[in-house]
């Protein structure tokens, strides 16, 4: 049982063109969320988090928006360009846990020049 | 430059061959994490540790094992390698308190033949 869904596998957007990456969770407890980028043959690197109780949070180009009620997050890429082009996944987490992520499955973005 | 380094970056064993995956750390983080990464399925927790000496086991241990001699070196072990377990291997650490922030390997791509 997946507890966090990315259910687009992949996605295909212009440079310079927003970019929408969602993520659904299904686990109540969680209240940290982050998104990693990952280039092939490269690990995993963290892009931005927020808490849960926050409902946005914003880092230069990415915005990543929480909405509780729905248990969803998205993450968005404004403008787009090549180099945003990776997997990239979304992870919750339980504070106080023993601090394990759960990630979701990942979205490929492809950003066209 | 903090690291989390896995020793290699490509390794092909034979089906049956016991198999050693190494990740050294320079950050002094409590936890360390091995992941699997496989196409739709995301980054799936084979075991973590959040001491010297001490191991859960996360959502796929079976087949695996690990070792945590030291703080910073985390070992998986596969006692028996099959096919099923041709995959990318990722290393990870993180600071006990902090909500999240991994740090992850570049990732062994292993293969089972």
């Amino acid at each position: 049982d997946q507890q966090v869904k990315q259910n687009s596998p992949s996605l295909s957007v212009q440079e310079g063109r927003i970019s929408i990456l969602n993520c659904d969770y299904t686990n109540s407890m969680f209240d940290y969320f982050l998104w990693y980028k990952k280039y092939p043959a490269e690990g995993p690197t963290f892009l931005i988090s927020i808490s849960s109780i926050k409902d946005k949070n914003e880092d230069g180009r990415f915005t990543v928006f929480l909405n509780k009620s729905a248990k969803h997050l998205s993450l968005h890429i404004v403008p787009s360009q090549p180099g945003d082009s990776a997997v990239y996944f979304c992870a919750a987490l339980v504070s106080g846990s023993a601090r394990q992520l759960t990630f979701g499955s990942g979205t490929q973005l492809t950003v066209l020049p | 430059d903090v690291k989390v380094t896995q020793s290699s970056r490509y390794l092909v064993k034979r089906t049956g061959e016991k198999v050693f995956l190494e990740c050294v750390q320079d950050m002094d983080h409590e936890n360390m994490f091995w992941y699997r990464q496989d196409p739709g399925l995301g980054l799936r927790l084979i075991y973590f540790s959040y001491d010297v000496k001490m191991k859960e086991k996360g959502d796929i241990p079976e087949g695996y094992s690990v070792s945590r001699e030291k703080k910073e070196r985390f070992s998986l072990i596969l006692e028996s390698a099959s096919t099923n377990q041709t995959s990318m291997y990722l290393c990870a650490s993180s600071l006990l308190d902090r909500g999240g922030g991994y740090t992850f390997g570049s990732g062994t791509r292993l293969t089972v033949v």
